[in-house]
């Protein structure tokens, strides 16, 4: 069974750092690009970064110097290190396969991410 | 940057209703334009990729159309398990914006 199942979120003060994970399953993932995607609370959903099999990366503007993308193939693992985090940074952060322009199919459960003093 | 909308923002509809949501593009984009439906509590699921084609296990009530700047999702019959969100999302280049959502509410 293809599967991707995040963790590492929690409540976190503003300013503060937590890093997410994302173990993949059942497919190449070393061969696949990878994204992280969030929502915010009651919102939409917002891409965050993606990262291909070799390593190159990009961000969205609203995270880029603060979070980081990166990735263990030899653990089928992805990561999201997230440092100075801002009140706007609260939600759900999802994981993703990435299969180009025929969409993101495969995702996982969410992690949430709590950013509160 | 492509900047996404979709309209309406919030659709009431019956069961067996036709329903068309619209994706505009700010600019003219390939063919990469992708539809997800989102249920509460429940992570994305993506419907259609390529503008028209459907992933697979997707029912054929669902059909996607458009080219340059205008897109459409069309449930052709509304049922109990379509009430939900959908997104759009532009694949060409990064960012891969979404557009702001369509919620699907019962009437």
């Amino acid at each position: 069974e293809v599967q991707l199942v995040e963790s590492g979120g929690g409540l976190v003060q503003p300013g503060g750092s937590l890093r997410l994970s994302c173990v993949a399953s059942g497919f190449s993932f070393s061969t696949n690009s990878m994204d992280w995607v969030r929502q915010a609370p009651g919102k939409g959903l917002e891409w965050l970064s993606y990262i291909t099999g070799s390593s190159t990366k990009y961000y969205a503007d609203s995270v880029r110097g603060r979070f980081t993308i990166s990735r263990d193939n030899g653990k089928n693992s992805l990561y999201l290190q997230m440092n100075n985090l801002r009140l706007e940074d609260t939600g759900i952060y999802y994981c993703a396969k990435d299969e180009g322009t025929s969409g993101f199919d495969v995702w996982g459960q969410g992690t949430l991410v709590t950013v509160s003093s | 940057d492509i900047q996404l909308t979709q309209s309406p923002s919030f659709l009431s509809a019956s069961v067996g209703d036709r329903v068309t949501i619209t994706c505009r593009a700010s600019q003219g984009s390939s063919n990469s334009l992708a539809w997800y439906q989102q249920k509460p509590g429940k992570a994305p699921k993506v419907l259609i990729y390529g503008v028209s084609i459907l992933q697979s296990g997707v029912p054929s009530r669902f059909t996607g159309r458009g080219s340059g700047t205008e897109f459409t999702l069309t449930i052709s019959s509304l049922q109990p398990e379509d009430f939900a969100t959908y997104y759009c999302q532009y694949l060409d280049t990064w960012p891969f914006t979404f557009g702001p959502g369509t919620t699907v509410d019962i009437k």
